[in-house]
């Protein structure tokens, strides 16, 4: 199984609202992330984490808050979020973040968010 | 620091036509490579990786490409070309691992009946 779920698929939120989105894989994988998408633009990385460990914050505002339960689940935390943070989130899990070791990372479908 | 330059943003061709979408890098070390795909509204699906065996890489849905060292190029071919294939294709440089993967811009592949 190389599949990376993501739930949900469409998320429409205010600016007040609390919300998160899930990520899953049982691929084994000890290294999980979350990206930001825009339209026509590359993914941007926002979160690593490494044997559910975070490992990585690309200087993500503290309204994101990351959450890896365990190493098979990925969770983003949504709180007073801004109308340009509308994306598509990506989700994505690699077998492992080693040094000089750059292993394919697989995606989930995405979650489009909106915020009204 | 490294960095990856796909050339062109958009790439038209005809079903049944070659396809080549073009990336370049800059690296100071052996980087890994990648190409990955992403169909309207999907997530990003691995086509194929370059870490430093065979040159020549092949992937999935007959899509491959050649890891030039002295062009610092790893270009993405396909023979003949499948409305299927119409789709955003980005090529990614790591040098370290996965923590410094650096994406490129994009590049939009049409596919024309």
């Amino acid at each position: 199984d190389t599949e990376v779920t993501q739930t949900p698929k469409h998320l429409v939120m205010g600016m007040t609202n609390k919300k998160s989105l899930k990520c899953e894989q049982h691929m084994g994988h000890r290294a999980m992330y979350w990206y930001k998408q825009k339209a026509k633009k590359p993914p941007e990385l926002m979160f690593v984490y490494s044997y559910e460990k975070l490992s990585i914050n690309e200087s993500v505002p503290s309204r994101f808050s990351p959450e890896c339960p365990n190493s098979s689940l990925l969770n983003l935390h949504l709180h007073a979020l801004q109308p340009e943070d509308s994306a598509l989130y990506l989700c994505a899990s690699s077998q492992d973040v080693r040094r000089l070791v750059a292993y394919e990372q697989y995606f989930g479908p995405g979650t489009r968010l909106t915020v009204t | 620091a490294q960095s990856v330059t796909q050339l062109d943003s958009h790439v038209s061709v005809s079903e049944g036509t070659p396809v080549l979408l073009r990336c370049n890098y800059s690296s100071s070390y052996s980087p890994s490579l990648f190409w990955y795909v992403q169909h309207p509204n999907k997530g990003l699906q691995l086509l194929l990786k370059y870490t430093s065996a065979a040159t020549l890489v092949k992937g999935i849905n007959g899509f491959e490409a050649e890891f030039k060292k002295s062009e610092t190029s790893f270009h993405l071919t396909k023979p003949s070309a499948h409305m299927s294939d119409a789709a955003e294709y980005f090529c990614v440089v790591s040098h370290y691992n996965n923590n410094d993967m650096r994406f490129g811009a994009g590049t939009r592949l049409t596919v024309k009946p």
